[in-house]
């Protein structure tokens, strides 16, 4: 089975901090994407990667960064955090670009105050 | 850009009745469509995916059909149970592009 796992399930950050959300995948997938998951817009893409130290923007890419530095970790920085930050983070993976079923995380549930 | 939209919103129940989730999207040229669940609270769970040159894929009591030309897929439950009830998505991933548009969900409530 598949797991994807997220660094924690709930953050409660101030404004204006830096943020690290670190997802990992356990089964060699290339493919690696960062959403958010919003009441009313649904999920919206920020960030994917299909290789190591690749990257490609998505939907909503502004005020977030990413790192891929090993093939199963890809980490979502919020440089400065901001309350329109707030949300539901999901990371996903697949395991390449022919066989693209995606596989969730749990989610991170952030609050910036 | 691909628009996904998946009507109604919610949906209730009663146990035993087969049911069927829509899901429409703007532009027919995709290349592929995934179904998924969510719980409240949780991540979400792959249910089905199916590829454009396909007409429909199944899996147990689920069917997802997929119509290009119109635009449209349905999930079809078949005897639907207490505990399938949560939030269905489907995602279009177009022909360019290497992204998956999501539609905002169908919350689905089967009733004992």
């Amino acid at each position: 089975d598949v797991k994807v796992t997220q660094s924690s399930r709930y953050l409660v950050k101030r404004t204006g901090e830096k943020v690290f959300l670190e997802c990992v995948q356990d089964m060699d997938h290339e493919n690696m994407f960062w959403y958010r998951q919003d009441p009313g817009l649904g999920l919206r893409l920020i960030y994917f990667s299909y290789d190591v130290k690749m990257k490609e923007k998505g939907d909503i890419p502004e005020g977030y960064s990413v790192s891929r530095e090993k093939k199963e970790r890809f980490s979502l920085i919020l440089e400065s955090a901001s309350t329109n930050q707030t949300s539901m983070y999901l990371c996903a993976s697949s395991l390449d670009r022919v066989r693209e079923t995606q596989y969730f995380g749990p989610g991170t549930r952030l609050l910036v105050l | 850009k691909q628009e996904v939209t998946q009507i109604p919103a919610a949906l209730s129940v009663p146990e035993g009745e087969n049911l069927v989730l829509n899901c429409s999207f703007t532009d027919s040229a995709i290349y592929n469509l995934q179904w998924f669940r969510q719980d409240p609270g949780k991540g979400l769970t792959s249910l089905l995916l199916i590829q454009s040159s396909q007409r429909e894929q199944t899996s147990g009591r689920l069917n997802a059909s997929l119509d290009k030309s119109s635009g449209r897929s349905t999930l079809y439950i078949a005897a639907s149970q207490p505990g399938d009830s949560a939030t269905y998505l489907c995602a279009v991933r177009p022909g360019t592009g290497n992204q998956f548009y999501f539609g905002t969900g169908t919350s689905l409530t089967v009733i004992p």
